[in-house]
């Protein structure tokens, strides 16, 4: 067990929905990660936030977007959602967000648009 | 421009025969190096780095991996393989002068089949 909690474990929603993904970083992590795993793409990184402030941004696509709050949870929001956009979300947790941290990653969320 | 190649999607080897899963890079300067393993339905899990140092980095569940800076590459080793290895191997790779406005970038994956 990483220690980083992803919910809900699977979604199943429909074109044109919004949907929000959730993750709750290991104790005491400040910076979380969200990568977007699919067959055609491979691991994509998203977007990155430490402490609440945004720190890197990866092919997060528009209608895609991310918050860190203040007790570092983090959400994952996904608009007007596509077939597409069907693939596993992942979210990442490292104590400081430097660049020779490990990262602790969550079992991930299985969207599926249909 | 950063970026990681893993140019087998598949390794097979036989169960106790030593096994290599290969990784190479291009960075703009020095680089940090990982490898990470997911199994079945579960996220990746951290296996090794390579930050400075003895270019053999050794990591969990006796993988190791070899720095090469003239041959860009961070090929992970195992000497005998088991069955319970077979996974999907990541390699990945940050560098030194990174401000922390890229994330970790990863290769596209080896799945590794340890037959019985």
């Amino acid at each position: 067990d990483s220690g980083v909690t992803q919910t809900p474990k699977h979604l199943i929603t429909a074109t044109g929905q919004r949907v929000t993904l959730r993750c709750s970083p290991r104790s005491g992590d400040l910076s979380v990660y969200w990568y977007q795993q699919s067959l055609d793409q491979g691991l994509q990184f998203l977007i990155q936030y430490y402490n609440g402030e945004e720190r890197a941004k990866g092919n997060i696509l528009e209608r895609f977007s991310a918050q860190q709050f203040p007790d570092l949870h983090s959400e994952l929001n996904l608009s007007s959602l596509e077939l597409g956009d069907s693939a596993l979300y992942f979210c990442a947790s490292s104590p400081t967000g430097t660049v020779n941290e490990k990262l602790f990653f969550g079992s991930g969320t299985q969207l599926s648009v249909l | 421009a950063q970026s990681v190649a893993q140019p087998e999607d598949q390794v097979n080897v036989a169960e106790g025969n030593p096994l290599t899963v290969k990784c190479t890079y291009s960075v703009s300067g020095n680089p940090y190096l990982f490898w990470y393993v997911q199994y079945p339905n579960r996220g990746l899990q951290f296996l090794l780095k390579y930050i400075t140092g003895d270019n053999l980095v050794k990591g969990s569940y006796g993988f190791e991996a070899e720095f090469n800076k003239s041959q860009t590459s961070f090929h992970l080793k195992k000497p005998s393989a088991l069955v319970s290895d077979s996974a999907l191997y990541f390699c990945a790779v940050r560098f030194q002068g990174d401000t922390g406005r890229r994330a970790l970038t990863f290769g596209s994956g080896t799945r590794l089949q340890v037959q019985p």
